[in-house]
């Protein structure tokens, strides 16, 4: 088992571009889940999906946050416009929602520096 | 609001020193506290659920426990390779968010 993979690992860019973050969850689990983490504020739950359908956003800072799962295999976050205050690591995780074990694994981030 | 308190911020031992982490919250009806381990640039990595007050669950040198206010993640004579960050998480209801504390970070020296 791969486990959660994100790519890419490190992301370096300007402000004002466009960043898009890619996760794909263990095969055989039906959520995944978005979060980022800083010194701040540590670990916030950004979004997270259910059977590919979102389920939760109210952790989605603002409107310039998107995400998507198209399929069971793959989802994005995208950054549109970026900003330096979203300079983070970004975290995907999965697990299997409404069953007995219902843990998250989690990926092995993405960090993000907006200059 | 739902709240989860980790201490000490961080904890420094000698090998062999044991010592326990604690972990309070509070949460409108608790489905399950989480620890998980972090190391530096990688993403957390489970360790223990614990769903009801009285569970303990243990993995080699770690045992952790709950009660109705608390968790404590127990260190039995640890090594330096168990130096990390502890972070701890509760899930309200079926909610499936988990709330993270901000962690303890234990250093462990041989």
């Amino acid at each position: 088992d791969a486990g959660v993979i994100q790519s890419p690992r490190h992301e370096v860019t300007e402000m004002g571009q466009e960043v898009t973050l890619r996760c794909k969850p263990i095969s055989g689990h039906n959520s995944l889940f978005w979060y980022r983490q800083t010194m701040m504020r540590g670990l916030e739950l950004l979004i997270y999906f259910n059977n590919n359908v979102p389920i939760d956003d109210s952790g989605m800072p603002e409107d310039r946050f998107s995400a998507k799962m198209p399929n069971a295999s793959f989802s994005t976050l995208k950054i549109q416009p970026s900003e330096p205050r979203d300079s983070a690591v970004y975290f995907c995780a999965s697990g299997r929602v409404g069953t007995e074990e219902e843990t998250q694994y989690f990926g092995p981030g993405t960090r993000l520096l907006v200059l | 609001e739902d709240q989860v308190t980790q201490s000490p911020e961080a904890l420094r031992l000698q090998e062999g020193e044991s010592s326990s982490l604690n972990c309070s919250y509070t949460v409108s009806g608790l489905r399950g506290l989480f620890w998980y381990r972090q190391d530096p640039g990688k993403g957390p990595e489970f360790l223990f659920t614990l769903y009801s007050a009285g569970e303990e669950k243990e993995k080699e040198r770690l045992k952790a426990t709950l009660t109705k206010k608390e968790s404590f993640l127990h260190i039995t004579a640890p090594k330096p390779e168990d130096s990390a960050t502890y972070l701890c998480a509760v899930e309200r209801g079926a909610t499936n968010k988990l709330i993270f504390g901000t962690g303890t970070l234990l250093a462990v020296q041989p």
